[in-house]
């Protein structure tokens, strides 16, 4: 069985400032993890995703995470928020890069001037 | 990158009627297709997985008499929504992946969504 914890379900931070929203994940096996961001109405996108290899990933708009085994997490960064990043973020954990996701309950980023 | 439609964007419905939502690869051949409900801020629950040709496979909780899914090709796969009633408006997302070996298998690809209001 997997699972995902998100903590924090509202994260509020300025324009130009760190943006950290946080994952933790359960998983019997080797998990794949991955990041959406969903705008209001619209589906999923992908911001990046941990398939094995190396365990800083890089994705779009800036984003990264790195996956640490001993932690079990998998923590999504930014370094500087912008307006545009204001969105719900979802973390995910599958056994395979197109096998079914399993999400956490998702963070919703805020961003203020 | 991989385009994945539903339709329609947003539907109404009366309750106890049928509604039918689209999920169609534009660019791929999606060899999978998952369905997924998502209430007012929640998370996204996988409802089913389907593979072209065969039938769907449904978590547990899922009604498969009430939300009947066909993959019949390699582009498209529906969802019905049977007997609508009030609590099963919610927004239908559905996401596709390509055949093994080809340039969109490693990846889900999501549709914009469905969203759903039985009256």
């Amino acid at each position: 069985a997997q699972s995902v914890t998100q903590l924090g379900s509202h994260v509020s931070v300025s324009e130009g400032a760190l943006v950290l929203l946080r994952c933790n994940y359960s998983s019997s096996v080797p998990p794949y993890l991955f990041w959406y961001v969903q705008y209001p109405n619209q589906g999923l996108q992908l911001l990046l995703k941990y398939t094995s290899a190396a365990t800083l990933v890089k994705g779009i708009n800036g984003f990264e995470a790195e996956f640490k085994k001993s932690e079990t997490s998998f923590h999504l960064t930014k370094p500087s928020a912008h307006m545009s990043d204001a969105a719900e973020y979802f973390c995910a954990v599958s056994t395979g890069t197109a096998s079914k996701l399993t999400f956490g309950t998702g963070t919703r980023l805020q961003v203020t001037l | 990158g991989a385009v994945v439609s539903q339709h329609p964007s947003w539907v109404i419905c009366k309750s106890g009627t049928s509604v039918k939502i689209e999920c169609r690869s534009l660019d791929f051949q999606a060899t999978t297709m998952f369905w997924y409900r998502q209430f007012p801020k929640q998370s996204l629950m996988l409802m089913a997985t389907s593979n072209e040709g065969s039938k769907a496979t449904y978590e547990q909780g899922v009604e498969k008499d009430k939300f009947l899914i066909n993959h019949a090709s390699l582009t498209l796969s529906t969802l019905t929504v049977t007997s609508a009633h009030p609590e099963d408006s919610s927004f239908y997302i559905c996401s596709a992946s390509g055949l093994a070996g080809g340039p969109v298998y490693n990846e889900q690809f999501f549709g914009p969504g469905t969203r759903l209001t039985v009256l």
